[in-house]
Formats: structure tokens, C-alpha cells, sequence
């Protein structure tokens, strides 16, 4: 059974610019929540899709959006980046039949200069 | 939202010393607690999700108990090695997964 996967793996971008994360969630898993861990902070929870519609959403302004395909994947995006959001991004692949176990793709280590 | 706090921060000990350490949330409204550890340069891995107060799990020489009730959960590590060096996350899951920011154990050779 394939993993969770995330691409890009390293980004670098500039402030003002926008990017896009790529999440391929484990097949059969309806259910894909994203993070940000950024140095000192643990992971801060930025939203949750399920079968295409935003289950739950963090406390993050609204430059971050996301969305999930039929497919199950799932893309986030941040707007007019801040140096701030520079960060780690965790992508979970959640399993609704253990309680929600969550299984995490190796992240996309974004960069803003 | 669940306020979830995880003592202590961080944690030094020799090989061979056991440890513990406490994940604390709000009691109400509880579904299930997740551990999970984090090695460094590796994604989050599950180690136990538990669900009833009261419930003990083991693997290893890992275990963690859990106490609905009042709102907490202990990890303890038996005879820590080098490899048992990670963060140690824990997430109440109410509706929706909330992370404690884990403690970090450095286990010394």
C-alpha cells in the first residue's frame, strides 16, 4: 500500500509570490488534513478536507486555502507569501476507521526570501 | 478548539533511565488520544491512538495510560536508548485533530 505523498519536497520563493503543496493521500482514505510546523512550534493544524468539502479549519488568515479533488488528493495554497511562512507542511492521510489515525506524508519544506 | 499542553518540554537523560511524560487536554467532549512520534529529518509515526479511560497500551518498551476523566495522558519509555531520541506528540481527537507541542527527548549514549 503506497504512502502518503507531497511535492514538491523543497521550495523556495520570494515575499509577495504564491505557491502550491500537492498531497497524494493513501488509497482508500477519503480524508486529508494539512499542518504547518514552523522552528520552536509544534504542528499547527490548518484545515481538513473530506470527500471534497472543508471539514475543519485552523486559525490561519485567509491567504491559505486548500482544496480536495474526486481523487481524494489535495492541494493547499498560500497568497502574497510572508517571510513568516516559511514552514514545514505536513500533509495527513486520515484513516476514519482507527479514530481518525493519521498518516503523514514526508512534508514540503517551504522557503520565503 | 482543545488547549492541549505537553510537559516537560524538553528531556536529557542516559541510556538505560526510564522516563515519562504527561500530555494534558480538556476532558469534555473526548473521542480518542493519539501519541505519535517524530524523528528528526522523518515524518510523524502513530504509536498508540487510545479510547477509553482507563486504557493502558504497550509496545515494547513504550507504553501509555490514559485518564478521560481528568484530562490526561502519561507516555513512559522504559530503559531509554539513543534510538528512542524523538519528539513525542500527542492529539486529542474531538472533532477534528489538535497537536500538543510534544516533548523532546534526547536520550544520551
Amino acid at each position: 500500500k503506497a504512502g502518503v505523498t507531497q511535492t514538491p519536497r523543497y521550495l523556495i520563493k520570494t515575499r509577495g509570490q504564491q505557491v502550491t503543496l500537492s498531497c497524494s493521500p493513501i488509497s482508500g482514505h477519503r480524508s486529508v488534513s494539512w499542518y504547518q510546523q514552523t522552528p520552536g512550534q509544534g504542528l499547527q493544524f490548518l484545515f481538513e478536507y473530506f470527500s471534497e468539502t472543508q471539514r475543519n479549519k485552523g486559525n490561519f488568515p485567509g491567504r491559505f486555502s486548500g482544496r480536495q479533488f474526486s481523487n481524494s488528493r489535495s492541494e493547499m495554497n498560500v497568497s502574497t507569501l510572508e517571510l513568516g511562512d516559511s514552514a514545514l507542511y505536513l500533509c495527513a492521510s486520515n484513516s476514519v476507521s482507527s479514530y481518525n489515525e493519521q498518516f503523514f506524508g514526508p512534508g514540503t519544506r517551504l522557503t520565503v526570501l | 478548539i482543545l488547549n492541549v499542553e505537553q510537559s516537560p518540554q524538553s528531556l536529557h537523560v542516559q541510556e538505560g533511565d526510564s522516563t515519562n511524560f504527561t500530555c494534558s487536554f480538556p476532558s469534555s467532549n473526548f473521542y480518542a488520544l493519539h501519541w505519535y512520534r517524530w524523528e528528526t529529518a522523518k515524518s510523524p509515526e502513530a504509536l498508540f491512538v487510545m479510547t477509553l479511560n482507563g486504557d493502558e497500551k504497550k509496545k515494547g518498551r513504550i507504553s501509555a495510560t490514559l485518564n478521560t476523566k481528568e484530562g490526561y495522558s502519561y507516555l513512559y519509555i522504559k530503559g531509554s536508548q539513543p534510538e528512542d531520541s524523538a519528539t513525542y506528540l500527542c492529539a486529542p481527537n474531538n472533532n477534528d485533530m489538535r497537536f500538543g507541542a510534544g516533548t523532546r527527548l534526547t536520550v544520551k549514549p
